[in-house]
């Protein structure tokens, strides 16, 4: 069946950039679908982070817009997220998903994410 | 983008119908039939429950569904087990390609 599974440093120094990747296993990315990142601090709730397209078709949270660079690898069957800048309340774990989602002429609709890695902590420290 | 409001924590009795309610607004969960669904129990990652307001996915039992009315969303457990016991977040398409979700809600099976 299908698979995620995100990699990564656990522990990254105030003010650096974030780098996670997603391997995407018995699916093809390059096939469809959306690929997404979803972010969970301590005790809290979840929060989009963003979506990208097998074209490389990127939307992100606003909140995080600034921060935020998503990139797709279909060679490697693989995408990637990097947050700049980061702070200690970018703690968290780290979920990547596959999101189902539909465009029409004018604009992209996202459905759900029907399938999640099992998730990184990732901890923001000196 | 405010995140959606859903109770902070709900419970029931086993066998007993509960409700999660989650509320956006005109932009978000009163636009769209986009809304879904997510079970976590401790130190695992989200599960799909509810999709496109009140579809289920394959697997999920019938006992979950799903409703919405104006800008308010639902998700109802009927007949209550103790694996049901977890956080719930609904998440809901939010205009100009983005995504919110809720603050979640623990549900305690007394």
């Amino acid at each position: 069946q299908v698979q995620l599974q995100e990699s990564g440093p656990g522990l990254v120094k105030p003010s650096e950039t974030l780098s996670l990747t997603c391997t995407v296993s018995s699916y093809s990315i390059s096939s469809g679908y959306y690929w997404g990142w979803i972010r969970q601090p301590p005790g809290k709730g979840l929060e989009w982070i963003g979506s990208i397209y097998r074209s490389g078709s990127t939307y992100y949270n606003s909140s995080l817009k600034s921060r935020v660079t998503m990139s797709v690898d279909t060679s490697k069957n693989q995408f990637s997220l990097k947050l700049s800048s980061v702070t200690a309340t970018d703690t968290a774990v780290y979920y990547c998903a596959r999101e189902s989602g539909y465009c029409s002429s004018t604009s992209c609709y996202m459905v759900a994410f029907d399938i999640w890695g099992q998730g990184t902590m990732v901890t923001v420290s000196p | 983008q405010s995140a959606l409001t859903q109770p902070a924590s709900v419970s029931g009795s086993p066998g007993q119908p509960i409700t999660i309610s989650c509320t956006g607004t005109s932009s978000d969960v009163g636009s769209y039939n986009l809304v879904s669904w997510y079970q976590q129990h401790p130190g695992k990652a989200p599960q799909l429950m509810i999709y496109e307001g009140s579809k289920r996915p394959s697997g999920v039992s019938d006992r979950f569904s799903g409703s919405k009315s104006g800008n308010t969303a639902s998700l109802t457990i009927s007949g209550l087990q103790a694996e049901d016991e977890a956080d719930y977040y609904c998440c809901s398409y939010a205009g100009r390609s983005t995504l919110v979700f809720g603050g979640g809600t623990k549900l305690t099976v007394l």
